[in-house]
Formats: structure tokens, C-alpha cells, sequence
């Protein structure tokens, strides 16, 4: 089954304690993205991938990271979380280029 | 800066009617315009998308209309039904100089209620 899965997908951390959240696409797809998404600002792109390790900021970038060494992974690192990054988070993946993303089940993240 | 503004941010429907959501956008490079359904729980789900080069686009009871000039583009869902109840999400991308868009930009989102 073509997807995009998330791990995990519900995590309570707290302030400071580094984490990941991983993100595997088994379409072959050339484009990841990972976006947060907060009630009343819709979907928010923190980082994006146009292939392998070809990474940009998106709109949100600050206090987190991303690599892509592989094609179908693309996780992301909060080195230092903190309770401003409580959010929910989706990973996404295309062919080829921002359009027509297959979305992920989401993470739903909470820093205390 | 919103670069698409979403409207309305909630709307209930009684089943059968038509709901419409719509969309304003200001940067006039943006070529690719989908609409997105999330259910609870779920992630987004691409619905339905259209290009400026046409006016209307329908896949079954999900029209899209696009006003160029207006830079205002809606979302139409014609007899709507208890299941079409989820959040519905407007986005815009433009096409970069590799031929391929770099972002998408989303709107604000409309949670929709279709009352049976």
C-alpha cells in the first residue's frame, strides 16, 4: 500500500529533551515536506526536501532540523523543544515538487 | 503575511444544500491552486485542484470556480452530505524556474458541518 507513515504518533516530552520524528514515504516520491498545524493557522511548512540531500527552510524553520540521506526518509529533530512547538505535525511527500502532496497520519506533539 | 486568506472559518450546512468556501490570494506567480479535506484524525487528503488557464473545474459534486482577476478562487460542494463533515483547506503554489513547485502555501482552513 502506497504511504506515508509517522513515528510516533503521539509523544509528550519535556522542555529541552531532544527528539526525532521519523517520516518514510514507499512511493518513490522525490519531494518530503513537514508542516505544523495549529488551530486558526492552518498548515504552516516548517522544512522541505526537493530530493536527496537537497533540504530548504519553509515558513516556521526555527528550533528544528531535518536530513535526507535517503529518498524515502525525512526526519525531523527538535534539539531543544519547547512548549511553542506543542503542535500537531505532518509529514507529506510528492513525485515531484510541492503539488498534489500525499500526506502523513500526523504527530501529535506536546512539550510540558 | 497570510499569502491566502480563507473564508468563512466555520459553516454548517443542512444536507442536500451547497456548501462554499472561498479563498483570496495576493501573490499573482502562484499557477496551482488544490483544495484539501482532512477527516479527524487523519492527515490532508488532496480533493481537488485547478490551474489558471480555466475558469471552473468539477469532479463529481466538488466544483472548483477561479477568478483570475479577482485573485479569488471557491470551493462548491453540491448536495452535501453528513460525510463530506470535515476541514477543508485552500493552497496555492507557484512553478519554479526546475519546472517544479518549491512550496505550498496553505489557508486557514473551514471546518464544515453537514447536518443530516
Amino acid at each position: 500500500e502506497a504511504q506515508v507513515t509517522q513515528n510516533p504518533r503521539y509523544l509528550i516530552t519535556v522542555t529541552g529533551k531532544k527528539l526525532t520524528v521519523t517520516c518514510s514515504q514507499n512511493m518513490n516520491h522525490e519531494y518530503m515536506s513537514w508542516y505544523r498545524q495549529d488551530p486558526g493557522l492552518g498548515l504552516r511548512q516548517i522544512y522541505y526536501s526537493m530530493n536527496v540531500e537537497v533540504t530548504d527552510k519553509g515558513d516556521v524553520p526555527e528550533g528544528y532540523k531535518v536530513s535526507r540521506k535517503e529518498k524515502r526518509n525525512f526526519p525531523l529533530i527538535l534539539e531543544s523543544p519547547s512548549p511553542n512547538q506543542t503542535s500537531l505535525y505532518f509529514c507529506a511527500s510528492s513525485l515531484q515538487g510541492a503539488a498534489e502532496q500525499y500526506f502523513g497520519p500526523g504527530t501529535r506533539l506536546t512539550v510540558t | 503575511q497570510q499569502q491566502v486568506k480563507q473564508s468563512p472559518q466555520s459553516l454548517i450546512v443542512q444536507k442536500g444544500g451547497i456548501s462554499i468556501i472561498n479563498c483570496a490570494y495576493e501573490n499573482t506567480a502562484f499557477d496551482y491552486f488544490p483544495w484539501y479535506q482532512q477527516f479527524p484524525g487523519k492527515g490532508p487528503a488532496l480533493l481537488i485542484a485547478i490551474r489558471p488557464d480555466v475558469s471552473e473545474k468539477k469532479e463529481g459534486r466538488f466544483t472548483i470556480s477561479f477568478n483570475k482577476s479577482a485573485k479569488q478562487f471557491s470551493l462548491h460542494i453540491m448536495d452535501s452530505q453528513p460525510g463530506d463533515s470535515a476541514t477543508y483547506f485552500c493552497a496555492a503554489s507557484m512553478t519554479g524556474s526546475s519546472g517544479s513547485a518549491r512550496q505550498l502555501t496553505f489557508g486557514s482552513g473551514t471546518q464544515l458541518t453537514v447536518l443530516p
